[in-house]
């Protein structure tokens, strides 16, 4: 079946540092991919996402490349301040998918300090 | 981006009692809206498929009978927690598709805190 694998959090970071998140899936056909996040106490925002394979998805100084030969869309920032502290989200959505429903990853938690 | 609202954004209830929670989409139409349960600390837990005008459909290990969802029109879905208890306390989100096509993104209210003592 469909999955998402997120890198273990958290990930502790000093502001301006470069930050890497892992993400890698599993999924039938081709899926959509997203990455969300969400702050303390609230709902999820997408940040970016990618519809085919080679798109990179940016937004907000965070980039994401739909890689299909390693099955992977690793979310990366070249430089992480301190209100990019959050709970971040891999996601697919594949038209295989009943409903369209969308598969998470585990989440990854990132804490930066100034 | 499109909008989708939640109500209440918290609610503190009595054990035994039914707390109802409503997800609107604003500014667009969902034949279909998703509802997902959040642990502290823990990724989201898709409950269930509401769609409009039929029944919805609930993953497996959610109780039907304890989670009842009714897509009542095009911009609203409601679950109601029935009989809760401290367990069902949680985080509860939803979520709606701007467009019928899967694969197509979504867009999650502000969430829901359950608070059942």
């Amino acid at each position: 079946g469909n999955s998402v694998t997120q890198m273990e959090g958290p990930v502790t970071l000093s502001e301006e540092a470069f930050l890497t998140i892992n993400c890698t899936y599993t999924a039938t056909g081709y899926p959509s991919l997203f990455w969300y996040v969400q702050y303390p106490g609230e709902g999820l925002q997408l940040l970016l996402k990618a519809t085919k394979a080679d798109d990179k998805g940016s937004n907000k100084g965070f980039e994401a490349t739909y890689r299909k030969e390693t099955t992977s869309f690793h979310l990366e920032k070249g430089s992480v301040q301190v209100s990019d502290s959050a709970v971040y989200f891999c996601a697919l959505n594949s038209i295989y998918n009943q409903g369209g429903k969308l598969i998470f990853g585990q989440g990854t938690e990132l804490s930066v300090k100034p | 981006g499109a909008v989708v609202s939640q109500h209440p954004s918290w609610v503190i209830c009595k054990s035994g009692t039914s707390v109802k929670i409503e997800c609107r989409s604003l500014d667009f139409q969902a034949t279909t809206m998703f509802w997902y349960r959040q642990f502290p600390k823990q990724s989201l837990m898709l409950m269930a498929t509401s769609n409009e005008g039929s029944k919805a459909t609930y993953e497996q290990g959610v109780e039907k009978d304890k989670f009842l969802i009714n897509h009542a029109s095009l911009t609203l879905s409601t679950l109601t927690v029935t009989s809760a208890h401290p367990e069902d306390s949680s985080f509860y989100i939803c979520s709606a598709p701007t467009s019928g096509r899967a694969g197509g993104e979504q867009f999650f209210g502000p969430g829901t805190r359950l608070t059942v003592l």
